[in-house]
This record gives structure tokens, sequence and C-alpha cells, in this order.
């Protein structure tokens, strides 16, 4: 069964650091999403993806923020300089088209130190 | 992806019993509602989906419902197993752009 893969499962990175995020979603998948979930709360939207460009982020998706579809099978989140409150899970997700459901990838966990 | 949380609202069960989880949604404009399952470590899984045109949709094992005049969402599971021991998200979503907005969860304990 097709699935969303992410890498790495796990990324201890230092204040102040870049991090890319990365994940393959299911090949012939339109839409791609990254969610995040900081531990004991609900998973929150951060940034869609169709056609090359954003379709819509939220609040959180702020300037330290980006994403990139660098070829043809992977999509990628970029923290361009991680602070102590971006630890959470992320979770890459993709869909064929609008309203249809959203598959999720297993999450990278992020922990600032 | 771990969703644990002191605060998580917590539904224990039988094995073999049936199980409710109820969700109340707030965005009367939501053009589909899902459940997604996530079990520790691991990311939301996709169990089902139901349109705002929709009252009932079933699956194997699971029914959703759907009263649009109060705004809440159920999900039924039938004769639970262990392995649906998880934590249970409903999520809504509109069909232009996609996003989609998680309830806070809740967590199933199925007893053996």
């Amino acid at each position: 069964e097709p699935e969303v893969t992410q890498t790495p499962s796990h990324q201890v990175t230092q204040m102040g650091q870049e991090v890319i995020l990365r994940c393959v979603p299911i090949s012939n998948h339109l839409y791609f999403y990254w969610y995040r979930q900081i531990l004991g709360q609900k998973v929150e939207f951060l940034v869609s993806f169709y056609n090359n460009e954003i379709s819509e982020k939220s609040e959180i998706f702020d300037d330290q923020f980006s994403v990139e579809r660098p070829d043809g099978s992977n999509f990628t989140l970029k923290i361009r300089s991680t602070k102590l409150e971006d630890s959470a899970m992320y979770f890459c997700a993709s869909s064929e088209g609008e309203g249809r459901e959203a598959f999720f990838g297993q999450g990278t966990r992020l922990t600032v130190v | 992806g771990e969703s644990v949380g002191l605060h998580l609202p917590t539904l224990s069960v039988q094995e073999g019993d049936n199980s409710i989880i109820n969700c109340a949604y707030s965005n009367s404009a939501s053009d589909y509602f899902i459940w997604y399952k996530q079990e520790s470590g691991k990311g939301p899984q996709f169990i089902i989906d139901i349109r705002s045109n929709m009252d009932k949709r079933q699956g194997q094992r699971v029914t959703v419902l759907l009263n649009k005049t109060v705004k809440h969402l159920s999900l039924q599971i039938a004769a639970t197993q262990p392995g649906d021991s998880a934590v249970y998200f409903c999520a809504e979503g509109k069909a232009a752009g996609n996003k989609l907005t998680f309830g806070g969860g809740t967590r199933v304990l199925v007893k053996p």
C-alpha cells in the first residue's frame, strides 16, 4: 500500500540552527501538507502546497518556515532558525485532490535544545 | 506521533463491546469530516470520512454519524478489539484548500 514517508524520524538541533524535514508524498497525489503536534496537544495545520506553490498557510507558518518541492518526489519543510517552542512532531501528508482524505506520514520528532 | 496529554478524555471499553466516540465541531461551513486514529509513535491514520450532505456512513466495523443541527460527529466502533486502542481525532475540512482542523482527541483503552 502506498504511504507517505518522512525522514529523519527524530532530529535534535540546537536553538538557532536551521533544520530541513523531508517527505516523500504518495506518488499520484497532488496536494501536500505539513502539520505539527506539540506533545499533549492537537494536530495543527501549518501549510498546504499545490501546483508548486503554497495554497494556504496558518499563523504558525511565519517567515522562519518555508516549503519546497525540489524534485518530482520530495517535499521539504525548512525552519530557518529554530526556537525551543518549535519542538514538536511534524507530519507530512498528501491527498489526491481537493476534498479528498489526507494520508499522513509517521512524523519527524523535532527536539530543539 | 504521541498525543499523550493529561487532558485527553479517555474511553475505557471492554473487548467485544461497541465504542462510541464523540466530537463537537466548530465550522458549520465545513464540507467534510474525517476520523483519524493515532497509535503511539505513529502518524494519524485515516479511518472514515463523511461529506456534509450526509448524516451516516458505514465502513468495516465503523460507522460515522453527522448531526449538523448541533454540529456533532460520532464514531461507532463495533466489537472493539485490543488493536483499536489509540487516540481518535475528528477533523473537519473544506473542499477548497484542503486544510484540516483537528479536534482535541479521545483516548480509547480496550480492556481484555
